[in-house]
């Protein structure tokens, strides 16, 4: 079983709908949860980024981690084709080696 | 935000020979960069963390002899590909940490290699 399981999609809506994209975890030792944008042949861009457990808004962007289900979500309102991309779930614990273990990346194409 | 540059952005080699590839972080200091490799639609390995004025803390399965990594100053770390062969042949990517505001890492634009 992987330390993080993410559903490689391709994950195809309309422009203007709701996104939604989730990650599973199994180390409960994480403390820090981000999601990363990345273009194809492009290094990624982190987008949000959060501590522990609870909601974070960035524009269009909602970031949540439940850590009791194991399991982090990232949302885009008001979908653009430009937000046509792999995300990438990302995380670590909170120790001096602060390595990051990411997801396979879920790629995203919005529809005009 | 920050900026990590990458260079070169891609790159055509024989095999036998050695690449190196280059990450700075143009307008923060890095005490730690990080390497990392992706296949195709697979997620990014990290192959080794980088500490300035240190040894290089590889992964388990990468030859260290192989990905040879310097990290000479807080601005540059260099990963050199050495005598490549064609199953070396990937999107390589590196990033850094800002040493003062201690952030999650800033990624470069990635160094994609071919091996012939």
């Amino acid at each position: 079983q992987k330390e993080v399981e993410q559903d490689p999609g391709p994950l195809s809506v309309p422009e203007g709908a709701i996104v939604s994209l989730n990650c599973t975890y199994s180390n409960s030792a994480f403390q820090y949860f981000m999601w990363y944008r990345q273009y194809s042949r492009k290094g990624p861009e982190l987008l949000m980024y959060t501590y522990s457990s609870g909601n974070k808004e960035d524009g269009r962007f909602t970031a949540q981690v439940d850590k009791s289900s194991k399991y982090i979500s990232l949302f885009i309102r008001d979908s653009q084709p430009s937000d046509s991309a792999t995300y990438l779930c990302a995380m670590r614990n909170s120790g001096g080696y602060q390595k990051v273990t990411f997801g396979t990346g879920t790629k995203l194409q919005v529809i005009p | 935000g920050a900026v990590v540059s990458q260079h070169p952005s891609w790159v055509i080699c024989k095999s036998g020979t050695s690449v190196k590839i280059e990450c700075r972080s143009l307008d923060f200091q890095a005490t730690t960069m990080f390497w990392y490799r992706q296949f195709p639609k697979q997620s990014l390995m990290l192959m080794a963390t980088s500490n300035e004025g240190s040894k290089a803390t590889y992964e388990q399965g990468v030859e260290k002899d192989k990905f040879l990594i310097n990290h000479a100053s807080l601005t540059l770390s260099t990963l050199t590909v050495t005598s490549a062969h064609p199953e070396d042949s990937s999107f390589y990517i590196c990033s850094a940490k800002n040493r003062v505001l201690n952030t999650e890492a800033f990624f470069g634009q990635g160094t994609r290699l071919t091996v012939v």
